[in-house]
């Protein structure tokens, strides 16, 4: 079945970096754009970034842009996200979704992975 | 960037009632809206694509339509596993944003 399922989160103290890693399987994952979305603790959601089906293009919220890069790997079925310079009000879980075909926005979306930005 | 104004924040209603929820783009964004229902500790899930194309799977008492800048989720009979959090989202160009989000309680 198709399936999103993100790792890499944890506790991290501010100013540091974490890669988070989301593991696609039951699609063609080299056919979709994908993206990260973010829900901070009790809070709404915010889309973070997107990546084309072939990585050539990348658009990032004006919040992460300049820290956070989103990347892929085709050959290993795996969205990236590496974040920078984290700051408390990164904290959030962090979820990968597909882009859905004819780019109707997100179907499919990963159980999210939790990340605790903390001194 | 377009901004999307949910309304309203939260509401309560019984088993049975018909609800609706509005968002209101800050500009025009023809249909390329959808809505999304999220349940405490999981993951949101597509209900409506294209502003008003009903998910695969998701009940045929959800519906959404408007074009443009106005848009509305519509649940014609709340049934009990319906309570939980609404959000549209805009995907009409980068950056995407979300409504701030319908919470729909139990009265």
């Amino acid at each position: 079945q198709v399936q999103l399922v993100e790792s890499g989160g944890g506790v991290v103290q501010p100013g540091r970096s974490l890669r988070l890693s989301c593991a696609a399987s039951g699609f063609t994952f080299s056919s979709y754009a994908m993206h990260w979305v973010r829900q901070a603790p009790g809070k709404g959601l915010e889309w973070v970034a997107v990546i084309s089906f072939d990585g050539s293009d990348k658009y990032y919220a004006d919040s992460v842009k300049g820290r956070f890069i989103i990347s892929r790997d085709n050959s290993e079925n795996t969205l990236y996200l590496q974040m920078k310079s984290l700051r408390h009000e990164d904290t959030a879980v962090y979820y990968c979704a597909r882009e859905s075909w004819g780019s109707d926005a997100v179907d499919i979306w990963g159980q999210g992975t939790l990340v605790t930005v903390s001194s | 960037d377009i901004q999307m104004t949910q309304s309203p924040s939260s509401l309560s209603a019984s088993v049975g009632d018909r609800v609706t929820i509005t968002c209101r783009a800050s500009q025009g964004i023809r249909n390329d809206l959808g809505w999304y229902q999220q349940k405490p500790g999981n993951a949101p899930k597509r209900l409506i694509y294209a502003a008003s194309s009903l998910q695969s799977g998701v009940p045929s008492r959800f519906s959404g339509s408007g074009y443009g800048t106005e848009f509305t989720l519509t649940i014609s009979s709340l049934q009990p596993e319906d309570f939980a959090t609404y959000y549209c989202l805009h995907y009409n160009g980068y950056p995407w944003t979300f409504g701030q989000g319908t919470k729909v309680e139990i009265k």
